[in-house]
């Protein structure tokens, strides 16, 4: 069984551009997360997706939004990029359910530099 | 709201010793909690998990238990291995179904031959 694939894994930018990534979770798991890992920060909650909804989202300001497609496979955007959005970008994905609450299958992460 | 607060790390161990990372959280209501580990370069993944008080969550060797009365979940093993170097994280979620999992920053540990 596939595990959950992040793409790009790495990326660089520049301030005021925009950045798209791209998860595709697991087969058969309608529900994808995706958090900001830093290392002064720590791992950070973004926003979840459930069934193409987004059902959770986490305190970051508008610049950051996130979609999920009917087939599951989850984008997540930021634009206008800020030196401070220098990160580890990681998506989760699990079924969603109230029985796997906190079971989530991470990606490898999507490395992003703001130059 | 909920917080998860865990020891400072690195923790550096030599082969065999016994691992202790501590973890207290704060929250509303009975939380499911859990740990997960980083390996350099990977995502994370579950260790392991318990959903209510005095629950014992286990896997390769890795113990914690669901400590209500002191709200705790510290994780143990009593033999570390050089393969046990990563980061290890505690975390609780609240939220029902809705996965809005809250980390703690992370220990990491370092185990030397």
């Amino acid at each position: 069984k596939a595990g959950v694939t992040q793409t790009p894994r790495y990326l660089i930018k520049t301030r005021g551009q925009q950045v798209t990534l791209s998860c595709s979770p697991i087969s058969g798991h309608r529900s994808v997360s995706w958090y900001q890992q830093t290392p002064g920060q720590g791992l950070q909650f973004l926003f979840e997706y459930f069934s193409e909804t987004q059902r959770n989202k986490g305190n970051f300001p508008g610049r950051f939004s996130g979609r999920q497609f009917s087939n599951s496979r989850s984008e997540m955007n930021v634009s206008t990029l800020e030196l401070g959005d220098s990160a580890l970008y990681l998506c989760a994905s699990s079924l969603g359910d109230r029985g796997s609450a906190g079971e989530l299958f991470f990606g490898e992460g999507s490395r992003l530099t703001v130059l | 709201g909920n917080s998860v607060t865990q020891m400072e790390g690195p923790v550096t161990l030599s082969e065999e010793a016994f691992l202790t990372i501590n973890c207290t959280y704060t929250a509303t209501g009975y939380p499911s909690l859990f740990w997960y580990v980083q390996y350099p370069g990977e995502g994370l993944q579950l260790l392991l998990k318990a959903t209510k008080a005095d629950d014992k969550g286990s896997n390769k060797g890795f113990e914690a238990t669901y400590r209500k009365e002191t709200t705790s979940f510290h994780l143990e093993k009593g033999s570390v291995q050089v393969s046990d170097s990563a980061v290890y994280f505690c975390a609780l979620s609240n939220s029902g179904g809705y996965q809005k999992v809250t980390f703690g920053t992370g220990t990491k540990l370092q185990v030397i031959p």
